[in-house]
């Protein structure tokens, strides 16, 4: 799987867009991002994925750049409770195709009041 | 999403003991199930891949005879560490697939060896 990178962390304060880059510049044609968050003391939780498309869900928006080499997944409206590590994680999807997942270090991402 | 659940969420246990930790996929069956471990401000790092009805597949540098992996049923996965020492103190956390292969992760399990 393609390698990600990330600022190891940032800040935001409560209420605003929380913007998070990541970096992808390796990824491969039939290679998905995914995004995952992990509050503290708790297991991964998904959040959002997509392969070029921009997608939207309940919890965010994955904006993907057109060569795909970066990915930027925004929190419209952050709140504390969004205080967590974020991983993005690139990965073959679907089919059979081994799919651990490979954690990066992730960004750690503070929300202030 | 797929409910995976994980227990215990904390053990606490002696040196030279073994702890057996549970993963199941409660509404959904899973072929593969991943183990990972994560220590104090670092990222998760995957241990086996657990395959129901044949053994599991470990990363380089996890011992199989330490960390015993049993995938039993369509839905239900161990983890046992086996005389358990203070250095395998960590966070467990497993990781089932669905027939999407989409993976949803439990709750994991803080382990402590005293």
């Amino acid at each position: 799987d393609a390698k990600t990178t990330q600022p190891p962390s940032m800040d935001c304060a409560e209420g605003r867009a929380a913007n998070l880059p990541c970096n992808h510049s390796t990824i491969s044609g039939n290679e998905y991002v995914y995004w995952y968050r992990q509050i503290h003391s708790q297991g991964p939780q998904y959040i959002i994925h997509g392969l070029k498309n921009n997608e939207t869900n309940e919890m965010a928006s994955l904006i993907i750049t057109e060569d795909r080499k970066s990915s930027t997944l925004i929190l419209p409206h952050a709140t504390l409770r969004d205080t967590a590590v974020y991983y993005c994680i690139v990965r073959v999807g679907g089919g059979n195709a081994g799919n651990m997942l490979t954690f990066g270090g992730g960004t750690r991402l503070m929300v202030k009041p | 999403g797929a409910v995976v659940s994980q227990h215990p969420s904390w053990v606490i246990c002696k040196s030279g003991t073994s702890v057996k930790i549970e993963c199941r996929s409660l509404d959904f069956q899973a072929t593969t199930m991943f183990w990972y471990r994560q220590f104090p401000k670092q990222s998760l790092m995957l241990m086996a891949t657990s395959n129901e009805g044949s053994k599991a597949t470990y990363e380089q540098g996890v011992e199989k005879d330490k960390f015993l992996i049993n995938h039993a049923s369509l839905t239900l996965s161990t983890l046992t560490v086996t005389s358990a020492h203070p250095e395998d103190s960590s966070f467990y956390i497993c990781s089932a697939r669905d027939n999407r292969n989409e993976a949803f992760f439990g709750q994991g399990t803080r382990l402590t060896v005293v």
